[in-house]
């Protein structure tokens, strides 16, 4: 599976869209772009994925570039409850989280 | 989405002795179940991958007679920590999905103390 990079953490104010970054440069053609999150203590919670068009469901919307080596995950309106761990994961397979982004939603 | 419903939520055990927890996928069918290992402030780490009806493939590192899982139908897989000891004690976290290559759901996971 790719190997992806994240920032360790990111504040956002609620209210405000939260972007989230991931870059993912060794990606392959056959490879899929998840993002899952995981509330302290909880287990991860599928967010969206997507191949190489861009993707929007009632949680978030997945940008994709189109040489495919970033990805960036859109939540519309932040809320408190969102603070968690974002996994950005890349794989053709099974799922291999690395650090992921600490988001952090400030009132 | 899809439950996963995972069970105990958490367990304390006595060393040396030995601890199934459970995994079931409620509305759906799944055909592969992945386990994982949640140490405090890391990640997850992949333990194994189960299909149904066959032997799980383990992770490097990861000790099978140790880690005893079945996957005896579409819908539940259980993990059996055996002579568990306290290094054994962490987040266990389990998930299910139809296909590889589709989304993944998580349970909820299991916090095992070994005391």
């Amino acid at each position: 599976d790719a190997k992806t990079t994240q920032p360790p953490s990111m504040d956002c104010a609620e209210g405000r869209a939260a972007n989230l970054p991931c870059n993912h440069s060794t990606i392959s053609g056959n490879e899929y772009v998840y993002w899952y999150r995981q509330i302290h203590s909880q287990g991860p919670q599928y967010i969206i994925h997507g191949l190489k068009n861009n993707e929007t469901n009632e949680m978030a919307s997945l940008i994709i570039t189109e040489d495919r080596k970033s990805s960036t995950l859109i939540l519309p309106h932040a809320t408190l409850r969102d603070t968690a761990v974002y996994y950005c994961i890349v794989t053709g397979s099974g799922l291999t989280f690395g650090k992921g982004t600490h988001l952090i939603i400030q009132p | 989405g899809a439950v996963v419903s995972q069970h105990p939520s958490w367990v304390i055990c006595k060393s040396g002795t030995s601890v199934k927890i459970e995994c079931r996928s409620l509305d759906f069918q799944a055909t592969t179940m992945f386990w994982y290992r949640q140490f405090p402030k890391q990640s997850l780490m992949l333990m194994a991958t189960s299909n149904e009806g066959s032997k799980a493939t383990y992770e490097q590192g990861v000790e099978k007679d140790k880690f005893l899982i079945n996957h005896a139908s579409l819908t539940l897989s259980t993990l059996t920590v055996t002579s568990a000891h306290p290094e054994d004690s962490s987040f266990y976290i389990c998930s299910a999905s139809v296909e590889v290559l589709t989304e993944a759901f998580f349970g909820q996971g299991t916090r095992l103390t070994v005391v």
